[in-house]
């Protein structure tokens, strides 16, 4: 069956622009999570939905960054007012509800010029 | 609060010999810890969970990892490195409901033949 999918693959975009992140879980599981990776570092929590509720979203590193999943499955990551501190990538996973294991999307990667 | 350490940013070894990747963790109760895998240009595959069953947790690819209470770590281990095994590897704790998810800085594990 397919994986987890996300799109943009890469997207460039001049600082002070909005830009959508869209992520496809696997059919069927509840939990989506959103991660921010920089260069170098490991994958950075930012928020966590069970069906279409926001049950964490402590991880959000600011205002700008708007994450929804409005019927349950295909969720948007939305960073308004880009800066170049955003530049990284960004990685969806998607679990069954109470299975500890995440399966991950390919990331977007977005550079803030 | 929760945290993971992982004790080394690099390792390299020789083809055939054996892995050690270190990690410590912090956590205020029983947690749940997982090895992923990133290979280049791929996701992060899930390589061995423990979720406080056997201490001494089984994964793929020949790996395993043991959980030690006393010392805090859940180091990664694997008798005999092949070439494909060079990737990067991220130790994770999660909390009870399994969902705000702590990934370290990741190991880069080099092998030479």
């Amino acid at each position: 069956g397919a994986g987890v999918s996300q799109s943009p693959r890469y997207k460039v975009a001049k600082r002070g622009q909005d830009v959508a992140l869209r992520c496809d879980p696997i059919s069927g599981h509840v939990s989506l999570f959103w991660y921010q990776q920089a260069l170098g570092q490991g994958p950075e929590f930012l928020t966590y939905f069970q069906n279409e509720a926001q049950l964490d979203k402590s991880g959000l590193p600011s205002d700008r960054f708007f994450a929804e999943r409005p019927e349950g499955s295909v969720s948007t990551l939305k960073i308004q007012r880009t800066q170049q501190e955003d530049s990284a990538v960004y990685l969806c996973a998607s679990s069954f509800l109470g299975e500890y294991e995440q399966y991950f999307g390919p990331g977007t990667r977005l550079t803030v010029t | 609060a929760q945290s993971v350490t992982q004790l080394d940013s690099h390792v390299s070894v020789s083809e055939g010999t054996p892995v050690l990747l270190r990690c410590n963790y912090s956590s205020s109760y029983s947690p749940s810890l997982f090895w992923y895998v990133q290979h280049p240009n791929k996701g992060l595959q899930l390589l061995l969970k423990y979720t406080s069953a056997a201490t001494l947790v089984k994964g793929i690819n020949g790996f395993e990892a043991e959980f030690k209470k006393s010392e805090t770590s859940f180091h990664l281990t694997k008798p005999s490195a092949h070439m494909s095994d060079a990737a990067e590897y991220f130790c994770v704790v999660t909390t009870t409901g399994g969902f705000k998810t702590i990934f370290g800085a990741g190991t880069r594990l080099f092998v030479k033949a």
